[in-house]
């Protein structure tokens, strides 16, 4: 299986601060990585798709990158309702895989 | 809007079953494969098992190979899973997730919307 590894597990920013996550995956998995949003109590939702794919109708502060093994997701200007848990995930190969999260706290 | 609205959770012994459903509207979902994920508490996020469109193919995580079945009756628009020999580590809120439809294609592993999820706990 496809270990997904993100980096860091939490961290505490401020409105208006760019943050920056990190997802390694223990092998290349090309473009395959999607980027989700959990807030507590609630399903997640879709963010990114094939790395750097904003889902239709989501704020454009939001962008990742990478390819191979090592991704990012950016929020360019933190807002309010951003502070949640993002999970990375890739679809290159079954099974699919989960990062074990990053929680996003209000600095 | 898509609405995905699953069922069928509950408290069940070690080893015992439950099946789930997940009802599905606002959109063809005899078009798209379906999932469901599921979420231990305070854990992160874990695939289960996945069915194609048609429902002739199906994938599934190797902790539950061989207990769960995914089935789907598309004229009734629903996904099902059915849990048999189940343990305390199957305990977690069970998500229906619908399969992703974009850039010319369908995908497997791509999950765009997700049901309100539903609570398994597996106790003596």
């Amino acid at each position: 299986d496809i270990q997904m590894t993100q980096s860091p597990s939490s961290l505490s920013a401020s409105v208006g601060d760019r943050v920056t996550i990190t997802c390694r995956a223990s092998q290349s998995i090309s473009r395959s990585l999607n980027w989700y949003q959990q807030k507590p109590g609630k399903a997640p939702k879709f963010l990114i798709y094939a790395a750097s794919t904003l889902q239709s109708g989501l704020p454009s502060r939001f962008s990742g990158s990478g390819s191979g093994t090592d991704f990012t997701l950016t929020i360019s200007s933190l807002q309010p309702e951003d502070f949640a848990s993002y999970y990375c995930q890739q679809s290159y190969s079954t099974p699919p895989t989960f990062g074990q999260g990053t929680k996003v706290e209000i600095k | 809007e898509v609405q995905l609205l699953e069922s069928g959770g509950g408290l069940v012994q070690p080893g015992g079953s439950l099946r789930l459903s997940c009802a599905a509207s606002a959109f063809t979902f005899s078009n798209y494969v379906m999932n469901w994920v599921r979420q231990a508490p305070g854990k992160g996020l874990e695939w289960v098992s996945s069915i194609s469109s048609s429902g002739d193919i199906t994938f599934y995580a190797d902790s539950v190979k061989g207990r769960f079945t995914i089935s789907r009756d598309n004229s009734k628009n629903t996904l099902f899973l059915l849990m048999n020999s189940l343990r305390g580590e199957d305990t977690a809120v069970y998500y229906c997730a619908k399969g992703f439809c974009g850039g010319g294609s369908c995908h497997w592993y791509l999950f765009d919307y997700w049901g309100q999820g539903t609570l398994v706990t597996v106790s003596s």
